[in-house]
């Protein structure tokens, strides 16, 4: 059973725009959120996190919009560059335990 | 300062071999995590050790899968009698304490089972 699901699988999004990758999850015991970037060959780097008692964080140019009721939280990166072409990851955990959604590709084109 | 390290970042094996997987802490990390990343798929728990003692190791395969952290040098997770199912990324991650902002990730280790 997976426990964090993850839309879309791939991502296209030219220099400058809104990218927007979704997750959802189940369990309600999950009490933190993170993000996670990984490019090729390499392993995931901390993005951006957030915790269910706050609606959105900002940090830069990435965002976390976090519903509660709704069970879903998403990542928006504002004026998306090429740069930020790489893999992203939504988790969800519980103490120790992180459970990773299956990823986006994101493509940013120049 | 270096990060997590982990080698071999490749390793290929044939199977009914034994793979080895080394991983280094980060300098003051006592806390050790592995991952699995499947093609195409996130990273799945496996096991959380401290220092000498297994933790949690409910995401480990039974059989033929096995994990350590020695009181001196690296963590090691070992599978032996390799299948092609085994054929994966492995990612070890590290934290100061038992918490869930601080882990941080290695690189990975490749292993392909011919």
């Amino acid at each position: 059973q997976q426990q964090v699901k993850q839309s879309p699988q791939s991502l296209i999004v030219q220099k400058g725009g809104i990218s927007i990758i979704n997750c959802a999850y189940e369990n309600t015991a999950f009490d933190y959120f993170p993000w996670y970037q990984q490019f090729p060959g390499k392993g995931p780097a901390l993005l951006i996190a957030i915790r269910p008692d706050v609606s959105e964080k900002k940090e830069g140019r990435f965002t976390i919009s976090f519903n509660k009721s709704a069970k879903q939280f998403s990542l928006h990166i504002m004026d998306s560059q090429p740069g930020d072409s790489a893999t992203y990851f939504c988790a969800a955990s519980i103490d120790y335990k992180f459970y990773f959604g299956s990823g986006t590709k994101l493509n940013v084109k120049p | 300062n270096a990060g997590v390290m982990q080698n071999p970042r490749h390793l290929v094996r044939r199977r009914g071999q034994e793979a080895r997987l080394r991983c280094s802490p980060m300098k003051g990390h006592s806390h050790v995590y592995w991952y699995r990343q499947l093609p195409e798929e996130g990273l799945k728990f496996m096991v959380y050790l401290q220092k000498e003692n297994i933790i949690d190791e409910s995401g480990m395969p039974k059989e033929r899968f096995s994990a350590e952290f020695p009181k001196e040098g690296p963590s090691i997770l070992r599978i032996q009698q390799v299948v092609r199912g085994d054929s994966a990324a492995y990612f070890c991650a590290s934290s100061r304490g038992q918490g869930q902002e601080t882990q941080y990730f290695g690189p990975g280790t490749r292993l392909l089972v011919l």
